[in-house]
């Protein structure tokens, strides 16, 4: 119950196309929902997040779309470019609890 | 602002060898984590310290693995005896505290136990 299931493992998208990545989660408890993008050889760092309460946020490029009876969510990259070529982390935590789950993560790559 | 940082970059140690890792977070962070990362896989929680305090270490496995955070600021990791198993990346995290407030990650240090 306390996994985040994340699709696809590894993605290809041409450039300028749209790249998708799916979360699932069980756990109706947790309430932050953030996405983190890891370079070779870096640390992840934080992209964007969203909470329950919306059911889409947008910064960019970048967009969290949240469907909160379904239990999931997803980040919509538009017009991909290859700079985008990174992995990505979804990832979800409750309330009090710092601890965050992690998905297992997507490699993206954007092919010129 | 300086990002966290980590060292050694790299470290490969013969097993049953002992280890450490060494971490400076972001001025100002209250809140230290280490990570442990394997390859195409997400970071798994180690060890969360709040200040110089230890606030979660459930999943630190004590038998072989130790870490402290003198003063509240750097923080090292310490492994003895490595084993063959503990070959990944040791990721080093800061934040401001309180919930949701967001991670920043140094660059890793690769340990590769032969």
């Amino acid at each position: 119950q306390q996994q985040v299931k994340q699709s696809p493992q590894s993605l290809i998208v041409q450039k300028g196309g749209i790249s998708i990545i799916n979360c699932a989660y069980e756990n109706t408890a947790f309430d932050y929902f953030p996405w983190y993008q890891q370079f070779p050889g870096k640390g992840p760092a934080l992209l964007i997040a969203i909470r329950p309460d919306v059911s889409e946020k947008k910064e960019g490029r970048f967009t969290i779309s949240f469907n909160k009876s379904a239990k999931q969510f997803s980040l919509h990259i538009m017009d991909s470019q290859p700079g985008d070529s990174a992995t990505y982390f979804c990832a979800a935590s409750k309330g009090s609890n710092y601890q965050l789950i992690w998905g297992a993560g997507t490699k993206l790559i954007i092919k010129p | 602002e300086a990002g966290v940082v980590q060292s050694p970059r790299y470290k490969i140690i013969e097993k049953k060898q002992p280890v450490a890792f060494w971490c400076n977070p972001i001025s100002g962070h209250n809140t230290l984590y280490w990570y442990l990362q394997n390859l195409g896989q997400g970071p798994e929680l180690l060890i969360r310290y709040e200040n110089e305090e230890a606030v979660d270490d459930s999943q630190l496995p004590k038998d072989r693995f130790s870490a402290e955070r003198l003063k509240g600021v750097d923080s090292t990791l310490k492994i003895q005896p490595a084993e063959l198993g503990d070959s990944a990346v040791y990721l080093c995290a800061s934040s401001l505290g309180g919930i949701n407030s967001p991670l920043h990650f140094g660059n890793g240090t690769r340990l590769t136990v032969t």
